[in-house]
């Protein structure tokens, strides 16, 4: 079995601020775990993924994502809030042998100018 | 990465027809995913794409209700049957480049589908 939770549904952070976006997951085996943003009438666009190595991955418009692997976390972070930021953030995990990505059920991150 | 475009974008569709979702990557993929946004939520999984074969369906979709082709390594159709207000969703079109758990999966700007 497999599951993703992001606890927060919204998330407002003031412009220039640091912020985080909250992700944990429970998945047997090895976890390979992603970040996607979707922009209002877009699609997803990845942002990001953890498959091995180093606990810190950096990935697209200076977000970052740390594997917790003790916390069975994946959280997303960006030191410097833009308001153009704002938008659907979702994280999704594929467990071992499979190749599909299940999704947790989004938070909408509101930057404030 | 690949640049995955679907087609049409956004449709109104009278209820108990059918429509067709055309997505095409710009390069040989090998795993190709079919999935729905409802209005609200997180993404479902519908099915995978089979390149020459029939498609794998997750719990709680038919193939009679979303039939999916897959002719080639590049091009994958899903169509919508019966439709009903409740049908009404984003549906994206992903792509993976490689055969293993790891590699990136793109997706598709998606289809945009109102039910009336």
């Amino acid at each position: 079995a497999q599951s993703v939770a992001q606890p927060e549904d919204q998330v407002n952070v003031a412009e220039g601020n640091p912020l985080t976006v909250k992700c944990t997951y429970s998945v047997s085996g090895n976890p390979y775990l992603f970040w996607y943003v979707q922009y209002p009438n877009r699609g997803l666009q990845f942002l990001l993924k953890y498959i091995t190595g180093d606990n810190l991955v950096k990935g697209s418009y200076g977000f970052e994502a740390e594997f917790n692997k003790s916390q069975t976390s994946f959280h997303l972070k960006k030191p410097s809030a833009l308001v153009s930021d704002s938008a659907l953030y979702f994280c999704a995990v594929i467990r071992t042998g499979a190749n599909n990505l299940f999704f947790g059920t989004g938070t909408r991150l509101t930057v404030i100018p | 990465s690949a640049v995955i475009s679907q087609k049409p974008s956004r449709d109104i569709c009278q209820r108990g027809t059918s429509l067709t979702i055309q997505c095409q990557v710009d390069s040989q993929v090998t795993m190709m995913f079919w999935y729905r946004q409802q209005p609200g939520q997180s993404l479902t999984l519908i099915a995978t794409a089979n390149q020459g074969s029939e498609a794998t369906y997750e719990s709680g979709f038919v193939i009679d209700k979303f039939p999916i082709s897959r002719p080639n390594l590049t091009f994958s159709t899903l169509t919508v049957s019966n439709m009903s207000p409740e049908d009404s969703s984003i549906y994206l079109c992903s792509a993976a480049t490689g055969a293993t758990s790891g590699n990136t999966i793109y997706f598709g700007e998606g289809s945009w589908l109102t039910v009336v």
